[in-house]
């Protein structure tokens, strides 16, 4: 089975541009979700969803977005970049639809903000 | 607030000497305890999942217990390809969300 995807795997943006990145679960999954991981933070969780539908959001301003399609694929955008929003994005997948659940991440895409 | 802490933060051992991690939780509720491994550059890798206090799970030289506050990654007789960052995390009741400690880097000397 193939694992978790994502798109494109390095990106380099200027302050105030917007980004989206994609994210493929494996097949089968249903839940995907999204976090930020930084050295100085960690990773810190973004956000989940469900079958089209966001069960969860963390901590961050509303320039962080998601969403999910119909065939669980998954798209998270930032609007208006800063610096601050340097950092490696991973995207998982669960194959369980209620947690606990353990995940399966993707590589991550690695996005540098000048 | 749920919160999860990892000591040490890095942890140097030779091959062959074995040691434990550290993951305490504070949590309203748990639902579930989970250990992962991160190579550089590349995302965590799933290793266990522990639901209730007292259960352990093994998996080669590796082995994860839980307690009502704590969990801890017994690494027995390491080996140089151990080296890794060890990360765990909680899923609390009430919610979709994981949260992640901040991580153990394992360092281990041929």
């Amino acid at each position: 089975k193939a694992g978790v995807t994502q798109t494109p795997r390095y990106l380099i943006k200027t302050r105030g541009q917007q980004v989206t990145l994609s994210c493929s679960p494996i097949s089968g999954h249903r839940s995907v979700s999204w976090y930020q991981q930084t050295p100085g933070q960690g990773l810190q969780f973004l956000f989940e969803y469900f079958s089209e539908t966001q069960r969860n959001k963390g901590n961050f301003p509303g320039r962080f977005s998601g969403r999910q399609f119909s065939n669980s694929r998954s798209e998270m955008n930032v609007s208006t970049l800063e610096l601050g929003d340097s950092a490696l994005y991973l995207c998982a997948s669960s194959p369980r639809d209620l947690p606990p659940y353990e995940q399966y991440f993707g590589p991550g895409t690695r996005l540098t903000v000048t | 607030e749920d919160q999860v802490t990892q000591s040490p933060e890095a942890l140097r051992l030779q091959e062959g000497e074995s040691s434990s991690l550290n993951c305490s939780y504070t949590v309203s509720g748990l639902r579930g305890l989970f250990w992962y491994r991160q190579d550089p550059g590349k995302g965590p890798e799933f290793l266990f999942t522990l639901y209730s206090a007292g259960e352990e799970k093994e998996k080669e030289r590796l082995k994860a217990t839980l307690t009502k506050k704590e969990s801890f990654l017994h690494i027995t007789a390491p080996k140089p390809e151990d080296s890794a960052t060890y990360l765990c995390a909680v899923h609390a009741t009430g919610g979709f969300k994981t949260i992640f400690g901040a991580g153990t880097r394992l360092f281990v000397k041929a």
